[in-house]
């Protein structure tokens, strides 16, 4: 069973810090990993999504990659505001089944 | 862009009652939806896969005569909480995925269920 892990579980930071979020998971034969967002009772914003085949994704000041072999993927975040602030959580969705196995998130805080 | 709208965005119940949740795809069509649960400080959980037209699949520990999903539309599916406790109150989320694949799912805002 893919077990998704998501370190450190909180993050503060001040604005305009560079941001880097860390996702882990067990089973490497994965179809493609998302990134996703969410806001205080809210539902989910997907960010990026890499493909099994990709090694990264960039989208404004979002830069996503993925290592299959070591489990990881890390989300970099450029120069951080305040609107950051939300949890970010990641998925992978794995080959076998196309299941999608959820981090249990990031909560980011930027200061102004 | 896809748009999963979910349908009551917040809702309380009276403990015994049952709630329906309802997941529409609003500008595709969708074969498949998933249902997810959320409880304070933890990730999603699926909860079942629901295909049109056909029983929906649920994840080991969900209790299917609980939680009733239907699958009416290729627009449309819908969660019911049957006789509703406490330990229910939790934040349902469903996404959609497109017919025509890629696998990227569209979710819904979620729908927060307090049980009192």
């Amino acid at each position: 069973k893919q077990e998704v892990t998501q370190i450190p579980a909180a993050l503060s930071v001040p604005e305009g810090e560079n941001l880097v979020l860390n996702c882990s998971f067990t089973d490497s034969a994965i179809y493609n990993l998302q990134w996703f967002r969410q806001d205080p009772g809210k539902g989910l914003t997907s960010l990026l999504l890499i493909q099994s085949s990709q090694r990264e994704q960039t989208s404004g000041r979002l830069n996503a990659s993925l290592d299959k072999s070591s489990g990881r993927s890390t989300l970099y975040i450029a120069a951080s505001q305040p609107g950051d602030s939300a949890t970010y959580l990641c998925a992978a969705v794995t080959s076998n089944d196309y299941k999608l196995s959820f981090g249990a998130g990031t909560t980011v805080t930027v200061r102004a | 862009g896809a748009v999963v709208s979910q349908h009551p965005s917040w809702v309380i119940c009276k403990s015994g009652t049952s709630v329906k949740i309802e997941c529409r795809s609003l500008d595709f069509q969708a074969t498949t939806m998933f249902w997810y649960r959320q409880f304070p400080k933890q990730s999603l959980m699926l909860m079942a896969t629901s295909n049109e037209g056909s029983k929906a699949t649920y994840e080991q520990g969900v209790e299917k005569d609980k939680f009733l999903i239907n699958h009416a539309s290729l627009t449309l599916s819908t969660l019911t909480v049957t006789s509703a406790h406490p330990e229910d109150s939790s934040f349902y989320i469903c996404s959609a995925e497109r017919v025509s694949g890629a696998n990227v799912l569209t979710f819904g805002a979620g729908s927060r269920l307090t049980v009192l």
